[in-house]
């Protein structure tokens, strides 16, 4: 079955670190270029992280450049996103995303951040 | 930045009707539009892309026309499990340093 799984979200403290990840299955991972996509609550999508097939191209929206790390393994078919000095406003539900000339062609489940003390 | 903005924020249509959502770009995106369909609880789901290209497995209800900022989603004859959240997003210009998505249009029953 060709899915996205993502994992490692939870509740974590203002400027605390939590590392995303993303097992990608049923399709060849290395011929994509992958995505983070977040969503805040009750709120719409907003593009997190880019990173190309082979980890070149990186991108990062302005919201989170330099605090998070996009990642990724192919011989492990996973995508990772590694986030630190978290804030209240990354709270989100953070989507994984498999990129097809730069639309977003097959999503994960999501998986919940929350950042409060 | 091109900003997308969608119209309107809450539609409200009955089962068996059609449903027009909009879209506009602050800018030309040429056909680099994207339309997805979000249900509660979900993740969201391509329909459209190249602003009228169905995707993989989408039923011919929906379609998508536009050009350059002005851009249309529609869906006839509206079913019970069309009811849901439908963002538009562009890639013409990508990546985005913000988001490239509009905010969405919420589509309830009537």
């Amino acid at each position: 079955e060709v899915q996205l799984v993502e994992s490692g979200g939870g509740l974590v403290q203002p400027g605390g670190s939590l590392r995303l990840s993303c097992a990608a299955s049923g399709f060849t991972f290395i011929g994509y270029g992958m995505d983070w996509v977040r969503q805040a609550p009750g709120k719409g999508l907003e593009w997190v992280s880019y990173i190309g097939k082979s980890s070149s191209p990186i991108y990062y929206a302005d919201s989170v450049k330099g605090r998070f790390t996009i990642s990724r393994d192919n011989a492990k078919n996973s995508l990772y996103l590694q986030m630190n000095s978290l804030r209240a406003e990354d709270t989100a539900v953070y989507y994984c995303a498999r990129e097809l000339s730069g639309t977003y062609d097959l999503w994960g489940q999501g998986t919940l951040v929350t950042v409060s003390s | 930045e091109i900003v997308m903005t969608q119209s309107p924020a809450t539609l409200s249509v009955s089962p068996g009707e059609r449903a027009t959502l909009s879209c506009r770009a602050s800018e030309s995106v040429r056909s680099n539009l994207a339309w997805y369909q979000q249900k509660f609880g979900q993740a969201p789901r391509l329909l459209i892309y190249g602003a009228s290209t169905r995707a993989t497995g989408i039923s011919a209800r929906f379609s998508g026309s536009g050009s350059g900022t002005e851009f249309t989603l529609t869906i006839s004859s509206l079913q019970s499990e069309d009811f849901a959240v439908y963002y538009c997003q562009q890639y013409y210009k990508w990546p985005p340093r913000m988001s490239s998505f509009g905010q969405g249009t919420k589509l309830v029953i009537k």
